[in-house]
């Protein structure tokens, strides 16, 4: 069975500072990769994810996650945060024949970032 | 993109009572999906509905307490039954969006006394 671990429950960080949220996975076939995001009162956004092809994948707002298969790791990174950056992060992995579309997505129990000024 | 309204966003209810929560999607999709994220737990899936036929569970939830219904490719109704404290939560539901992407909606917080 597959199994995500956000290690960090909370990662504050001051504005302009870099963060990595690191997300470890365990699973005995391939998986598809996913970063979500949950800004207060939202809901779940999509961030990034990884289906094949490049190891390191971006978002539209600066944030970058790098599969490692040998580490079973997809942390995400930004070298530089933003006060509206704060929000609570998900990591979430699949192994259906299209990702997530077929509703087996697996969840960590996400970290909440908080970027002060 | 999709775009995913919930009703109710937050409930208070009594222990017994049970609670309706909507899903409503502002375009046509076949796979809907509700899921229950418990106080510092992950998201887990409860079931997958599609229209016209009836909900899939996933192992430990049931259709006596959590029945589906899915009347149409833009709305679906999720009823959590005969609730205890264990069942306070955020409820969301979400869409298959194509291209290995899932839309959620804002939830629903329940708290039930």
């Amino acid at each position: 069975a597959q199994s995500v671990t956000q290690l960090d429950s909370q990662v504050p960080v001051f504005e302009e500072a870099p963060v990595e949220l690191r997300c470890n996975y365990s699973s005995s076939v391939s998986v598809y990769l996913f970063w979500y995001v949950q800004y207060p009162n939202q809901g779940l956004q999509l961030l990034l994810k990884y289906l094949s092809g490049s190891t390191l994948v971006e978002s539209i707002n600066g944030f970058e996650a790098e599969f490692n298969k040998s580490q079973t790791s997809f942390h995400l990174r930004k070298p530089s945060v933003h006060i509206s950056d704060t929000a609570e992060y998900f990591c979430a992995v699949s192994v259906g024949n299209y990702g997530g579309s077929q509703g087996n997505l697996i969840f960590g129990k996400g970290t909440k970032l908080s970027v002060k000024p | 993109s999709a775009v995913i309204s919930q009703k109710p966003s937050r409930d208070i209810c009594q222990r017994g009572t049970s609670l309706t929560i909507q899903c409503q999607v502002d375009s046509q999709v076949t796979m809907m999906f509700w899921y229950r994220q418990q106080p510092g737990q992950s998201l887990t899936l409860i079931a997958t509905a599609n229209q016209g036929s009836e909900a899939t569970y996933e192992s430990g939830f049931v259709i006596d307490k959590f029945p589906i219904s899915r009347p149409n490719l833009t709305f679906s109704t999720l009823t959590v039954s005969n609730m205890s404290p264990e069942d306070s939560s955020i409820y969301l539901c979400s869409v298959d969006g194509g291209y290995n992407e899932q839309f959620f909606g804002p939830g629903t917080r329940l708290t039930v006394l």
